[in-house]
């Protein structure tokens, strides 16, 4: 198992670009999150998705969208990239309730 | 809603001390309680959970952590560290909810630093 893949793992935008996040996971996990790091704040959830075709709003959802299409994917889309965007985004899967999520290796993103 | 309160943002400990990193959490109802460490330029990786239970729970690389309901604390200890235990911890909950989907709200993370 290669558990919880991301794509890239560094990027650089400028402002007002887009792009997407990719992520994948090969555990059959239901319940797939986005989080985003940021020095000193530790991890906030920024969409969550509980299967194919259901997500929903996390803590910090403000300049994002996802989609998941399949068990396995679960893009994260930034559409007008902007300075407060940069930071280091982690994906993560989990079976079920009260089961440890598996973090991806995360997503450097700067944005200038 | 729910929070985790991390006391120290910094912790320097002289390497084959003990070291105890501090956690506590705020809830209305009832939570899962995790430990998780960051290698410099690393993902998440979970050192224990505390689901139910025995209060006391092992983890990997001879950490524990004991959780205290009435104080709503979830402390992380080792007796001896190592070197390679510089590493940023965190500490999260998850809501013991219905639908269990809930992501992990965390601290804002211990930077544990070994000094030879």
């Amino acid at each position: 198992n290669a558990g919880v893949t991301q794509t890239p793992k560094f990027r650089i935008l400028k402002i007002g670009q887009s792009m997407t996040l990719q992520c994948t996971q090969d555990m059959n996990h239901n319940y797939m999150y986005w989080y985003r790091q940021d020095p000193g704040m530790g991890l906030k959830l920024i969409y969550y998705s509980v299967g194919a075709g259901i997500t929903d709003k996390g803590e910090v959802p403000n300049g994002y969208n996802v989609s998941r299409s399949t068990t396995e994917d679960f893009p994260l889309r930034l559409e007008l990239a902007a300075p407060s965007q940069t930071s280091v985004y982690f994906c993560a899967s989990r079976p079920g309730q009260g089961a440890p999520s598996v973090f991806g290796p995360g997503t450097r993103l700067t944005v200038l | 809603a729910q929070s985790v309160t991390q006391l120290d943002s910094q912790v320097p400990v002289f390497e084959e001390a003990p070291v105890e990193l501090r956690c506590n959490y705020s809830s209305s109802v009832s939570v899962y309680l995790f430990w998780y460490v960051q290698y410099p330029n690393q993902g998440l990786q979970l050192l224990l959970k505390y689901l139910s239970g025995s209060t006391l729970v092992k983890g990997i690389n001879g950490f524990e952590a004991e959780f205290n309901k009435s104080q709503t604390s979830f402390h992380l200890r080792k007796p001896s560290v190592h070197i390679s235990d510089t590493a940023e911890y965190f500490c999260a909950v998850s809501l013991y909810s219905g639908g269990g989907a809930d992501g992990l709200t965390f601290g804002k993370g211990t930077h544990l630093i070994i000094q030879p």
